[in-house]
């Protein structure tokens, strides 16, 4: 069984730019969450997705947006980029909710 | 909002040692209380979680306990190995807005 698949990897990208990184969850699971870590901060939540609604949204400027599609992959934006967004991206994914989160390998995004 | 305060931020052990992590949350409603270990460059993955109508699980050398009272949970991780070395995170279920609001972390080290 695959696990939940986040792309790409690496990204480095200069301030002022957009990104968008994408997540594929567990065949079957139908909420995905986002969550930012930085070191000292631990993991913020960014946004809960479940059924193609967003159910739940955490403290981020708009400038961090995402969506799900019918088939349960997610992506997430974040425009205008600041050095201050330099993080690890993880996204998880469940059947129906935060609980029993499986968690991706994560992106990591370098804003220079 | 729910608040997770989770302590102490580092823990360093001999092997053979237990050590105990603790977590404080704010929100009476919450009532689901996983922890995950993440090692050095790898995601987060679920070790063990507690729902409020248990006050202990075991599972192995890892135990959790939970005092809803005082809104209090803690990890326990008996007979200490170097491959426990990592950084623990708790976090807290926040009933019906579906996300986890999670704890700074701890960094475990296990020393031989």
């Amino acid at each position: 069984k695959a696990g939940v698949t986040q792309t790409p990897r690496y990204l480095i990208k200069t301030r002022g730019q957009q990104v968008t990184l994408s997540c594929s969850p567990i065949s079957g699971h139908r909420s995905v969450s986002w969550y930012q870590q930085t070191p000292g901060q631990g993991l913020q939540f960014l946004f809960e997705y479940f059924s193609e609604t967003q159910r739940n949204k955490g403290n981020f400027p708009g400038r961090f947006s995402g969506r799900q599609f019918s088939n349960s992959r997610s992506e997430m934006n974040v425009s205008t980029l600041e050095l201050g967004d330099s993080a690890l991206y993880l996204c998880a994914s469940s059947p129906a909710g935060a609980r029993g989160y499986t968690f991706g390998s994560g992106t990591r995004l370098t804003v220079v | 909002g729910e608040n997770v305060e989770q302590h102490p931020s580092t823990l360093s052990v001999q092997e053979g040692d237990s050590a105990v992590i603790k977590c404080t949350y704010s929100d009476s409603a919450s009532n689901y209380f996983p922890w995950y270990k993440q090692e050095l460059g790898k995601r987060p993955q679920l070790i063990i979680d507690i729902r409020s109508n248990v006050g202990e699980k075991k599972d192995q050398r890892i135990a959790v306990t939970l005092n809803k009272t005082a809104k209090h949970f803690s990890l326990h991780i008996t007979e200490t190995q170097p491959e426990d070395s990592a950084v623990y995170f708790c976090a807290a279920y926040q009933g019906g807005s579906e996300k986890l609001v999670f704890g700074k972390g701890t960094k475990l080290t296990v020393n031989p």
